[in-house]
């Protein structure tokens, strides 16, 4: 089965603090994207990799950075969390290629920022 | 610009059949349709995608019309545990993101 955990499933952090979120995969897929998903507005994609060491911009990616050393984990950072940071934070990972490239997601992490 | 349209809200009875309609008029030729599903407070779930001909898997069947201007996904014998947000995604062939509308909320009632 396939497998995509988060590091939490519910946080609550203070503005001003800095936030790991952490997202493993066991499948070796080489994608792996980060959302944010809120009421009303559905998934908006923060960031994403396609390789080791590799990132790209989303929608969204202002307030957040992102790091992949290794294949299998793909951190989200909040350097300095503030309140309109509170949301759902949703991993994916999938393989590249068009006819194969299905997302698979993680549980999600319910991110309180007070 | 969201290219998919699907209903908001729509009900089934247990164990009878859930078909879930959506349009994609500005599809394009190499553009796959998916579809995700989400139950409260889970991550987003993998259901079915197809490109032209109809698929089955099993979880559910998907439907394209022959012009491919539209789709449904049709879940056989709906139970409750199906009562979840299903979302229509079109996509193409290119790396990058699934784009995620505001999906159908399907309630599912016995």
């Amino acid at each position: 089965d396939v497998k995509v955990t988060q590091s939490s499933r519910y946080l609550v952090k203070r503005t001003g603090e800095k936030v790991f979120l952490e997202c493993v995969q066991d499948m070796d897929h080489e994608n792996m994207f980060w959302y944010r998903q809120d009421p009303g507005l559905g998934l908006r994609l923060i960031y994403f990799s396609y390789d080791v060491k590799m990132k790209e911009k989303g929608d969204i990616p202002e307030g957040y950075s992102v790091s992949r050393e290794k294949k299998e984990r793909f951190s989200l950072i909040l350097e300095s969390a503030s309140t309109n940071q509170t949301s759902m934070y949703l991993c994916a990972s999938s393989f590249p290629g068009g006819r194969m490239d299905t997302q698979y997601f993680g549980p999600g992490t319910r991110l309180t920022v007070l | 610009d969201a290219k998919t349209t699907q209903p908001t809200s729509m009900d089934c009875a247990e164990g009878r059949a859930a078909n879930l309609p959506c349009n994609h008029s500005t599809i394009s030729g190499n553009e796959y349709v998916y579809w995700y599903r989400q139950i409260h407070s889970q991550g987003p779930q993998y259901i079915i995608h197809g490109l032209k001909n109809n698929e089955t898997n099993e979880m559910a069947s998907l439907i394209i019309t022959e012009d491919r201007k539209s789709s449904t996904l049709i879940l056989p014998h709906a139970t409750l545990r199906d009562t979840a947000v299903y979302y229509c995604i079109v996509r193409g062939g290119s790396q990058g993101n699934l784009i995620f509308g505001k999906g159908t909320k399907l309630s599912v009632k016995p």
